[in-house]
């Protein structure tokens, strides 16, 4: 069973950082582009970014770009992404999505972010 | 980048109703065009790829059809667990980009 866990969600200063993991199971990781969806409360769906099965491209939103970095460690099947310079705008909940051949088709459960003082 | 519009932004409908979401690329995205349900506090769950083709698992009342910029998502006779938030996304290019969503409620 495909699985996609994330973590490393929680409340953060503007301007502080958050790390955030998506341990993925069950199929084979290194395989798949692996991307990061984001949504606000209570509003429709955004992409953030995306990056190649071995890691070599990434790409990013012009709202994140500069200040978020995706990564993965295809050994430990892990999807990451360090959030730098974070806004009150980037409060939503994040969710790690598998790619198979252009349809996003797994996605994780989700882990909030808010960003507030 | 590609812009994805969806409408209606809302509808009501009833159970048994034939319901059709539209959603209409700004640029040509030919068939890369993929449909999700999202229910309140959850994940979306992919239902419809490449315009047209049913993910497994997917009840048949769900249908996609159109290519290019125009684009239908059909539910043959909507069901009580059907409804939820629909959204459409382009995986034509990056960015990615998703409809506004389509909120089907009674």
């Amino acid at each position: 069973e495909v699985q996609l866990v994330e973590s490393g969600g929680g409340l953060v200063q503007p301007g502080g950082s958050l790390r955030l993991s998506c341990a993925a199971s069950g199929f084979t990781f290194s395989s798949h582009w692996m991307h990061w969806v984001r949504q606000a409360p209570g509003k429709g769906l955004v992409w953030v970014s995306r990056i190649n099965s071995d890691g070599s491209t990434t790409t990013y939103a012009d709202s994140v770009k500069g200040r978020f970095t995706i990564s993965r460690d295809n050994a430990k099947k892990t999807l990451s992404l360090q959030m730098n310079s974070l806004r009150a705008d980037d409060t939503a909940v994040y969710y790690c999505v598998r790619e198979t051949w252009g349809p996003l088709d797994y996605w994780g459960q989700g882990t909030q972010v808010t960003v507030s003082s | 980048d590609i812009q994805m519009t969806q409408s209606p932004s809302s509808l009501s409908a009833s159970v048994g109703d034939r319901v059709i979401i539209t959603c209409r690329a700004s640029h040509s995205v030919g068939s890369y065009l993929t449909w999700y349900q999202q229910k309140p506090g959850k994940a979306p769950k992919l239902l419809i790829y490449a315009a047209s083709s049913l993910q497994s698992g997917v009840p048949s009342r769900f249908s996609g059809s159109g290519s290019g910029t125009d684009f239908t998502l059909t539910i043959s006779s909507l069901q009580p667990e059907d409804f939820a938030t629909y959204y459409c996304l382009q995986t034509y290019n990056t960015p990615r980009t998703f409809g506004q969503g389509t909120k089907v409620e009674v």
